[in-house]
């Protein structure tokens, strides 16, 4: 079947763009994550949704970071005025419950370089 | 706070042999869940291995074993018959009862020689 999509792979923004990333969970996933990674580093823990409800936002670096699962399946993830301190690649991943057993299936990420 | 340590930036590793990549974890929940991501140059996060922190047992996936050692709060992958494919990044990552979130090490790089 297929996995967690992501779109577009990468993306390039001017300092003080707004950008918009997509994200296509597996079918049928209730939990939906958002995570930084930056170069050479692990992911870093952004947002979670379950089904449309976003349940833990902890990870958002700033007001500028804005995510959202309105229908409980393709979820966005906004920045506005992006800063080069943004230029990371986001990591989107889904797991079929938010039970601690089940993994996360992760997308191919999307690459944000913001100059 | 969940906190996952792993020391070795880089390892090396001729092909067909055992390997095992470091993980320390730091956590004062009784219940936790630990897993291994495989990540190549393709950038995608591949799971590869889960410990629940009640299983009895080390968790086993292929060539993939979770050598647990609870009291000492580590959690090593040790990679058997290595293959060129294995050439990638490896993250260690915890996730705490009640959190949905997974916490990730910085990485180990791993490069298999023929």
């Amino acid at each position: 079947g297929a996995g967690v999509s992501q779109s577009p792979r990468y993306k390039v923004a001017k300092r003080g763009q707004d950008v918009a990333l997509r994200c296509d969970p597996i079918s049928g996933h209730v939990s939906l994550f958002w995570y930084q990674q930056a170069l050479g580093q692990g992911p870093e823990f952004l947002t979670y949704f379950q089904n449309e409800a976003q349940l833990d936002k902890s990870g958002l670096p700033s007001d500028r970071f804005f995510a959202e699962r309105p229908e409980g399946s393709v979820s966005t993830l906004k920045i506005q005025r992006t800063q080069q301190e943004d230029s990371a690649v986001y990591l989107c991943a889904s797991s079929l419950s938010g039970s601690p057993g089940n993994e996360q299936f992760f997308g191919p990420g999307t690459r944000l370089t913001v100059l | 706070a969940q906190k996952i340590t792993q020391t070795q930036p880089g390892m090396f590793v001729q092909e067909k042999e055992a390997v095992t990549l470091d993980c320390t974890y730091d956590t004062s929940d009784p219940s936790y869940g630990l897993f291994w991501y495989k990540q190549p140059s393709s950038g995608e996060m591949i799971f590869l291995i889960y410990q629940g922190s009640y299983d009895q047992q080390n968790a086993t996936e292929g060539r993939y074993s979770l050598n647990f050692q609870k009291a000492r709060k580590s959690a090593n992958l040790v990679i058997s018959a290595s293959q060129l494919g294995d050439s990638a990044m490896y993250f260690c990552a915890m996730r705490e009862e009640g959190f949905q979130k997974l916490v990730f090490g910085t990485g180990t790089r791993l490069l298999v020689s023929p």
